[in-house]
């Protein structure tokens, strides 16, 4: 079955400094894959995602993340964070059948000033 | 811009009561989901709904737990029996194909 995994459990970044979330994927075709944001008491917000075509994919509030067939990896990168940056992150894979997602861990990211 | 809704956004039950958590989807999205994240953990399926009954369903989504669409426009996750296991976060999400809109969530306690 799909699957997904985040291998960070948190990241704390300086205020202006660059960030990188990995997420490998475990899929026997190509994948779509998705990147979800949580802030706080929020709901998930879709950050980006990928079906196929261009390999690095443009999301909302400046996240890019680019897929890698030989390293199974879906990166989340942002080259300037912000304080409002700081959130829970997930990287998700959706089912062929039905579309139900299966979520990666998460990875908690902390900004510091 | 159009989004998906859910009521109320925090519910404390005794255990053993029903619960009945409310969404309303985008209105023409075709899938609709309910998810649940339990304190400190990934959010997990729960099932999928599509065509007016469950494509699929998790192995959490037992006798207890129930879907209805009963006016086209909400979708409705209830439990029956609750556990203080049910305690969560509860995410409804919908989608015309693969890109899934959430809902902000309920929170529901169990005491």
């Amino acid at each position: 079955a799909q699957s997904v995994t985040q291998p960070d459990i948190h990241i704390t970044v300086s205020e202006g400094a660059s960030l990188e979330l990995r997420c490998n994927y475990s899929y026997g075709a190509t994948p779509y894959l998705f990147w979800y944001v949580q802030s706080p008491g929020q709901g998930l917000q879709l950050l980006l995602k990928y079906f196929s075509g261009d390999t690095l994919v443009q999301g909302i509030k400046g996240f890019e993340a680019e897929f890698k067939r030989s390293q199974s990896s879906f990166n989340l990168r942002k080259p300037s964070v912000h304080w409002s940056d700081a959130a829970e992150y997930f990287c998700a894979v959706p089912s062929v059948n039905d579309y139900k997602l299966s979520f990666g861990a998460g990875t908690t990211v902390t900004v510091r000033a | 811009e159009p989004e998906v809704t859910q009521t109320p956004s925090h519910q404390v039950t005794q255990m053993g009561q029903e619960v009945i958590l409310r969404c309303v989807p985008i209105s023409n999205h075709l899938y609709f989901y309910w998810y649940r994240q339990i304190l400190g953990q990934k959010v997990e399926f729960l099932v999928s709904f599509y065509n007016n009954e469950i494509s699929e369903k998790s192995e959490i989504f037992d006798d207890q737990f129930s879907v209805e669409r009963p006016d086209g426009s909400n979708f409705t996750l209830k439990i029956r029996s609750t556990k203080l296991e049910d305690s969560a976060m509860y995410f409804c999400a919908s989608s015309r194909q693969d890109e899934q809109y959430f809902g902000p969530g309920t929170r529901l306690t169990v005491t």
